[in-house]
């Protein structure tokens, strides 16, 4: 079955700690994104990728890093620098080319810091 | 001003209630439209893109009106398990991002 997969279901980070999610998508598609999701609100984007080695920064990049070296995984590294980072991610794709493409979602990763 | 904006409810209505909910779009060059539903703790799935000519799926009614930059969801008929939060979603150009509204959450009750 086709899809995107991102581990862990649920993370615990101490204070100071580095930590990268994982994303993986067997749909062939182009696109791909992170959003962070707090309790009560909508989707807000982080970082998103259109192609292989590029990326653009979304709305609320700071204290994030990505990569993009094959198509099919889109990793996010939470870094130290992100005062609050306790939130649900997910990580979505899309096929380029129509405006009406859907955009897929993975299950979503829970962060915690301790 | 917000790319999106969309009334968080909560809206309470009884099974077999008719229920809308709105969301307007500060771009006027918006290319797309869509509604997710996301239950809780999951993630947001696709429920209905918007047309310009509005369109229907079962209970489902989705309109769009770019003359006043909004789009909309009509369910009929509500059902105990249509309760979520129900996202809406533009896209600025073909290539573009989407932007998210915050949700709007239904709860259905017997």
């Amino acid at each position: 079955d086709g899809g995107i997969t991102q581990s862990p279901k649920y993370l615990f980070r101490k204070e100071g700690q580095n930590v990268t999610l994982s994303c993986e998508q067997n749909l062939n598609h182009d696109a791909m994104y992170w959003y962070r999701q707090d309790p009560g609100q909508g989707l807000r984007l982080i970082y998103y990728s259109q192609i292989v080695n590029d990326f653009q920064k979304g709305d609320i990049a700071e204290g994030y890093s990505v990569s993009r070296e094959k198509k099919e995984s889109f990793p996010l590294t939470v870094t130290s620098a992100q005062k609050n980072p306790t939130a649900f991610y997910l990580c979505a794709s899309t096929e380029r080319g129509s405006s009406y493409n859907e955009q897929f979602f993975g299950p979503g990763t829970r962060l915690t810091v301790l | 001003r917000k790319e999106v904006e969309q009334d968080p409810g909560p809206f309470n209505v009884p099974e077999g209630a008719t229920v809308a909910f709105n969301c307007t779009y500060s771009n006027s060059a918006s290319q797309s439209f869509f509604w997710y539903r996301q239950d809780c703790r999951k993630e947001p799935k696709l429920l209905m893109s918007v047309y310009s000519s509005g369109n229907e799926d079962g209970r489902f009614t989705a309109q769009l009106n770019r003359a006043s930059q909004y789009i909309s969801l009509l369910i009929r008929d509500s059902k105990l398990s249509d309760s979520a939060t129900y996202l809406c979603a533009v896209r600025g150009s073909t290539l573009g991002r989407l932007y998210f509204g915050r949700g709007t959450q239904l709860t259905v009750w017997p």
